[in-house]
């Protein structure tokens, strides 16, 4: 147990829907990364936040949102669905989230769009 | 900006043989560079991390990974290859925007 826990541990739903991803990050740590895995386009950054602040961006979609709480855990939400939003989605934590800092995954969510 | 690039998507090796996986890093500044290991169906692990202090850094498990300025890179490496090591390897760097970024991994087949 990594101590980031990542809810639900996998979810199908259909095209065009919303879900939200849920991550908890470690215990002490302030900041929070989602990446999104895939076959086609291996691990890809999404976004990042330091104590509920947007700290730095990647390839997230416009359909696409995140946010950080008061109490530091994490949602990412995903709407208007495709089928090609099927994927691993990881939510890790850092202390800092800067330098030498290193991230703690979680054990990710399994989304398949059908 | 700060990328790393893993040469190999696949390697194979017996088991017991030395393992070596590359990645070259592309940045304007020292960077920060990490080894992580997937397991099927889990989520990623440190393996090891550069931070400057060394050239050389040991890690778990036995691997270990060299940082070279003038090659620009930070392969890793593990004398005698164990079934168990058989996984998918990244290796990473800590971007400008702080954001970490990812190699497209490399999967290690063990062969007994």
């Amino acid at each position: 147990d990594s101590g980031v826990t990542q809810t639900p541990k996998h979810l199908i739903t259909a095209t065009g829907q919303r879900v939200t991803l849920r991550c908890s990050p470690r215990s002490g740590d302030l900041s929070v990364y989602w990446y999104q895995q895939s076959l086609d386009q291996g691990l890809q950054f999404l976004i990042q936040y330091y104590n509920g602040e947007e700290r730095a961006k990647g390839n997230i979609l416009e359909r696409f949102s995140a946010q950080q709480f008061p109490d530091l855990h994490s949602e990412l939400n995903l709407s208007s669905l495709e089928l090609g939003d099927s994927a691993l989605y990881f939510c890790a934590s850092s202390t800092t989230g800067s330098g030498a800092n290193v991230l703690t995954f979680g054990a990710g969510s399994r989304l398949t769009v059908l | 900006a700060q990328s790393v690039t893993q040469l190999g998507s696949h390697v194979s090796v017996s088991e017991g043989a030395l393992v070596l996986l590359r990645c070259n890093y592309s940045s304007s500044v020292p960077p920060y560079l990490f080894w992580y290991v997937q397991y099927p169906n889990q989520g990623l692990q440190l393996l090891l991390k550069y931070t400057s202090a060394a050239t050389l850094v040991k890690g778990i498990n036995g691997f270990e990974a060299e940082f070279k300025k003038s090659e620009t890179s930070f392969h890793l490496t593990k004398p005698s290859a164990h079934m168990s090591d058989a996984a998918e390897y990244f290796c990473a760097v800590r971007g400008r925007n702080n954001d970490m970024r990812f190699g497209a991994g490399t999967r290690l087949t063990v062969k007994p």
